[in-house]
């Protein structure tokens, strides 16, 4: 069964460092989406993205983020300068078809720990 | 604005039944219910558009009530695996995908 994948699933850094997380969506999917879930509390949306562009995106996602999806396979999610604040588990998640109508599968995640 | 999950957790014997509800103070497009266990990834459940239908996926199912901008999930005969937090996740009309979540109902099965 196609699935979502995330590299790396564990990212430590320094605070100020750049950080980009990889994501492969499911081959036929059209739209992409980041979450992110600070340890202990709910899923929290970012951005997303549809056909080359943002197509929304949340207050957490403020200048010192950045999306990319630079071949047709791969989704990034760019961090400038990390803060201590930007630890959290990160996830990626695609769907067929937008709209809200259809379901999101998200991929496995990734840790990143900003110290 | 986040919808609002109730209750916030609940223990269950293997066998029980549970009720999970969420309720939005906007007008919703579609609900989208998850499960998730201690550090995974959120897994759909089942999505309920907005014309108050009802769905099911072997003993879990929901229904959605546009009057009430309200979705409740039901458990039934619940088993151990059935244990994790579970999440829904709402699109409001006019916004696209975004899915914006409560704060979860962390659902507990015991022998």
């Amino acid at each position: 069964e196609p699935e979502v994948t995330q590299t790396p699933s564990h990212q430590v850094t320094q605070m100020g460092q750049e950080v980009i997380l990889r994501c492969v969506p499911i081959s036929n999917h059209l739209y992409f989406y980041w979450y992110r879930q600070i340890l202990g509390q709910k899923v929290e949306f970012l951005v997303s993205f549809y056909n080359n562009e943002i197509s929304e995106k949340s207050e957490i996602f403020d200048d010192q983020f950045s999306v990319e999806r630079p071949d047709g396979s791969n989704f990034t999610l760019k961090i400038r300068s990390t803060k201590l604040e930007d630890s959290a588990m990160y996830f990626c998640a695609s769907s067929g078809l937008g709209q809200g109508a259809y379901e999101q599968y998200f991929g496995p995640g990734t840790r990143l720990t900003v110290t | 604005q986040q919808p609002v999950q109730s209750p916030q957790a609940v223990i269950l014997r293997e066998g029980e039944d549970a009720v999970i509800n969420c309720s939005s103070s906007k007008a919703l497009y579609s609900v989208h219910w998850y499960r998730q266990k201690h550090g995974e990834a959120p897994v759909f459940l089942m999505i309920l558009l907005k014309g108050g239908e009802q769905k099911g996926h072997e003993k879990i199912s929901a229904s959605f009530n546009e009057k009430k901008q309200q979705s409740s999930l039901y458990l039934t005969a619940s088993q151990l695996s059935y244990s994790g937090t579970y999440f829904c996740g709402t699109v409001g009309s006019n916004q696209g995908g975004k899915l914006i979540f409560g704060q979860g109902t962390e659902l507990s099965v015991k022998p």
